[in-house]
């Protein structure tokens, strides 16, 4: 069973628009999440955080939500520019499991231009 | 420099065959970490090491073999090569301020 869900395997967004991102996650053990942004050919690279005690955080124009009790987090992106065209993968990680990144599965964002 | 390199960046390799991965990183980072990324399954962990004495599975660890050769060393081996070890791999350090990741190794194993 996956512990970490991107339900959506894409998203498609005009620019200028606000991209949301969302993730799922089943282990209440967790205490911090992250995304990363992956283009291809190249590795995932971090895009922002948010640690367990804090229900939002922000970063220009990328903000990550996080709802515990619905054990949902979201990336809203605004406003989207083609650029922001990539994989982006929610994570997570407990203290207890070592800090090692369950990753989700990937969404896939095109920003059209 | 890149911070974790990865060789080869693409393999070819037939059913059966041993094939090494290797990873070395200038990070300083103790944490290593070896991961496949599938379509639909994202980045699953297969081995981890959190200094050059510690070695543990990870959720795929089955027909996989790794090596800490040194602090900036990490390899993955397949012994015995299958079709369904066609992935892309990547290795990746952390420590506390985060994981930094190679560009992976996309190996295809017919």
């Amino acid at each position: 069973d996956q512990q970490v869900k991107q339900n959506s395997p894409s998203l498609s967004v005009q620019e200028g628009r606000i991209s949301i991102l969302n993730c799922d996650y089943t282990n209440s053990m967790f205490d911090y999440f992250l995304w990363y942004k992956k283009y291809p050919a190249e590795g995932p690279t971090f895009l922002i955080s948010i640690s367990s005690i804090k229900d939002k955080n922000e970063d220009g124009r990328f903000t990550v939500f996080l709802n515990k009790s619905a054990k949902h987090l979201s990336l809203h992106i605004v406003p989207s520019q083609p650029g922001d065209s990539a994989v982006y993968f929610c994570a997570a990680s407990a203290r207890e499991y070592g800090n090692k990144l369950v990753f989700g599965a990937g969404t896939i964002l095109r920003v059209k231009s | 420099d890149a911070d974790v390199t990865q060789t080869p960046r693409n393999r070819i390799t037939k059913t059966g065959k041993r094939i090494m991965l290797e990873c070395s990183q200038t990070k300083g980072h103790d944490r290593m970490y070896w991961y496949r990324q599938d379509p639909g399954l994202g980045l699953r962990l297969i081995y981890y090491s959190f200094d050059v004495k510690d070695i543990n599975k990870g959720e795929i660890s089955d027909g996989y073999s790794v090596s800490r050769q040194a602090q900036a060393k990490f390899s993955l081996s397949l012994e015995s090569a299958i079709p369904n070890q066609t992935a892309l791999y990547f290795c990746a350090t952390s420590d506390m301020t985060g994981y930094t990741f190679g560009s992976g190794t996309r190996l295809t194993v017919v």
